[in-house]
């Protein structure tokens, strides 16, 4: 069981577009700034999302991030083949000093 | 360019202690804010935070597995080396070591390939 909560799987067609969510505590997402990362099977993940809401170098900008209160964000516009893959949200948790991740979320593209 | 890579046995016996090495070039651990950080990824399953040493030697543990953890880094060798000892089956997992560079929010920029370790008498 994740200290965060993410849907298991989201899915919409080409173009369309998926918001895929992430749910904490007051000690974690209520106090530390949410990342991101996508990754695909048998790779590393990649940091797509920083600081909440911040686009690292090179990612599309299809991409976008919220957060309020305990809860964050992830926002795929234009939906594209490319863009199937888990998508993890984490943060630092200050009760357990430590860096926590959600459970995942698959993104299908039908 | 930054980049880190882990390394480790593939297979380890039960109640083992298993080391696991992260050898990275193109940045200095050092730095302040740098950490290097251990993920791991059991077969099928979501990514699990292990550990952290950042830049001025502090370590922060997984809760449920601190006493089974340690961290440690060779500046010399720009190496960060995590051992965990009485491996189990459930620790089967693919091991990443990733970076972060600026402290909070710790968002780690840069990962390694992963090494599958495999834990079976």
């Amino acid at each position: 069981q994740s200290i965060l909560t993410q849907p298991p799987s989201v899915s919409a067609a080409p173009g369309q577009s998926v918001t895929i969510s992430c749910s904490g505590t007051t000690s974690n997402i209520g106090t530390s700034s949410v990342n991101w990362y996508q990754q695909f099977p048998g790779r590393a993940p990649k940091l797509i999302m920083y600081f909440d809401d911040l686009l690292p170098g090179g990612v599309s900008d299809r991409f976008s991030g919220s957060k309020s209160g305990t809860s964050a964000s992830l926002a795929i516009t234009g939906l594209q083949s490319e863009d199937e893959a888990e998508y993890y949200c984490a943060v630092w948790d200050d009760s357990l000093k430590g860096i926590v991740f959600g459970g995942g979320t698959k993104v299908a593209v039908l | 360019q930054v980049a880190l890579r882990e390394s480790g046995p593939a297979l380890v016996k039960p109640t083992q202690t298993l080391t696991l090495t992260c050898t990275f070039s193109g940045f200095s651990l050092s730095t302040s804010g740098v950490s290097v950080n251990w993920i791991r990824q059991p077969p099928g399953k979501a990514l699990e935070w292990l550990a952290m040493i950042d830049w001025d030697g502090d370590k922060f543990y997984r809760t449920s597995l601190k006493t089974r953890l340690t961290i440690s880094k060779d500046s010399s060798r720009n190496q960060v080396i995590l051992t965990m000892t009485n491996v189990d089956p459930v620790d089967t997992a693919t091991y990443y070591c990733a970076r972060v560079r600026g402290g909070r929010p710790y968002d780690f920029d840069h990962w390694g390939q992963g090494t599958l370790v495999t834990v079976s008498s």
